[in-house]
């Protein structure tokens, strides 16, 4: 059984810019929920995607939008980059079925903004 | 709005010892609770879950302690090893804007097995 993987592992961006990232879901799950977590911080809840809809969001703008595909993958794309966007994007994705599933992280990518 | 919150940033113990570590959380109407592991360069790993219903769980020498009167949680490690070393999250699994179920995660506890 494949986990999650996200892609890619490191970035670096310059404020202004645009950055997508890609993340590949378990096998078996169809929810997937997208997490930044700033140096020190615990992650922060940025949304979630079912049946490649947004159907929760956290306390992020508008220039954090997302897709989830017919396989179940995901993207997160950030528009006008900021600093305070540096941190590591995790993406998390969970089985179909019940309301307390498990979420199973991926790596993360870590994103730099200069 | 509802947070989560640890008591302490930092914890050291001796190899072989018992760790526990706290968590406080603020929504009274939080029904699940899950402690996370996360690894340098990792994401969280899943350790142990609790719901509101019950007091105490047990899994391979971790154990979770809930008091819903004082709004707190606890993880015990038993005989704590140098793989334990990591930030610990505890995190309350509630209901977003929409009818996702999010995360809220605290800021976490270094773990640090000594020698």
């Amino acid at each position: 059984e494949t986990g999650v993987t996200q892609s890619p592992t490191h970035l670096i961006k310059t404020r202004g810019q645009q950055v997508t990232l890609r993340c590949s879901s378990q096998s078996g799950h169809n929810t997937v929920s997208w997490y930044q977590q700033a140096l020190g911080q615990g992650p922060q809840f940025i949304f979630q995607y079912y049946r490649e809809e947004e159907n929760g969001r956290g306390n992020f703008p508008p220039r954090f939008s997302g897709l989830q595909f017919p396989n179940y993958s995901s993207e997160l794309n950030v528009n006008a980059l900021e600093l305070d966007d540096s941190a590591l994007y995790l993406c998390a994705s969970s089985p179909p079925g019940q309301s307390y599933n498990e979420q199973f992280f991926g790596p993360g990518t870590r994103l730099t903004v200069l | 709005g509802e947070s989560v919150g640890l008591h302490l940033p930092t914890l050291s113990v001796q190899e072989g010892d018992n760790s526990i570590i706290n968590c406080a959380y603020s929504n009274s109407a939080s029904d699940y609770f899950i402690w996370y592991k996360q690894e340098s360069g990792k994401g969280p790993q899943f350790i142990i879950d609790i719901r509101s219903n019950m007091d105490k769980r047990q899994g391979q020498r971790v154990t979770v302690l809930l008091n819903k009167t004082v709004k707190h949680l606890s993880l015990q490690i038993a005989a704590t090893q140098p793989g334990d070393s990591a930030v610990y999250f505890c995190a309350e699994n509630g209901l977003s804007s929409g009818s996702a179920r999010q995360l809220t995660f605290g800021s976490g506890t270094q773990l640090t097995v000594l020698p």
